[in-house]
């Protein structure tokens, strides 16, 4: 049972241009998420993040928006840019005291941005 | 910068064989985790160390071992190595176990098991 889920394994979107990348969670425990991304051969980077507690964050071109009802999340980049193309994971994690800080993470999405 | 680093880059393994898979941070960090990612899909938590002298078990730790020597590392031993744990592991630090702190990562060591 996978705890939390990105749907598209791919995004393909021309320069200049949004790309949405969307995330969806099935445990009602989770309240921080995370995305990072990651280029081949690389280990992942931690790009933005969002408490429960919110339902925006906004960093330069990315921002983070947070539907709690509906157990989803989606990371939009603004205007893309040919360096964006990477593998996008979203990763939740719990405020629970036996947590320490574990994070559980989707299978990613691969996004290419067309010069 | 060194941040985590990860010793080897790439291992080829025959099955049966033995390997600790090496991760030190320089960052003086609590808390550090291993995982695994096969393809296509998401990282999954093997174990981790919520601070120096603790390691607990994750998501997948079968035929694994753990060992947080000190506060700086953190090794994964496969006892006896199975093609099905062929995959890419990475070794992640941050500071304390608090979840709104994001992990750093090193590049990973990928492993390949005959």
């Amino acid at each position: 049972d996978q705890q939390v889920k990105q749907n598209s394994p791919s995004l393909s979107v021309q320069e200049g241009r949004i790309s949405i990348l969307n995330c969806d969670y099935t445990n009602s425990m989770f309240d921080y998420f995370l995305w990072y991304k990651k280029y081949p051969a690389e280990g992942p980077t931690f790009l933005i993040s969002i408490s429960s507690i919110k339902d925006k964050n906004e960093d330069g071109r990315f921002t983070v928006f947070l539907n709690k009802s509906a157990k989803h999340l989606s990371l939009h980049i603004v205007p893309s840019q040919p360096g964006d193309s990477a593998v996008y994971f979203c990763a939740a994690s719990a405020r629970v005291s036996t947590n320490a800080g574990k994070s559980t993470f989707g299978d990613g999405t691969t996004l290419t941005v067309k010069p | 910068n060194a941040g985590v680093t990860q010793t080897p880059k790439f291992q080829v393994l025959k099955t049966g064989q033995s390997m600790t898979l090496q991760c030190a941070q320089d960052m003086n960090h609590n808390s550090m985790y291993w995982y695994r990612q096969d393809p296509g899909m998401g990282l999954r938590l093997i174990y981790y160390s919520a601070s120096e002298g603790t390691t607990d078990k994750g998501e997948v730790p079968n035929g694994y071992n753990v060992s947080r020597l000190n506060k700086r590392e953190f090794s994964l031993r496969l006892e006896s190595a199975a093609p099905s744990q062929t995959s890419v592991y990475f070794c992640a630090s941050k500071p304390t176990p608090a979840v709104d702190q994001p992990q750093h990562f090193g590049d990973g060591t990928r492993l390949s098991i005959l």
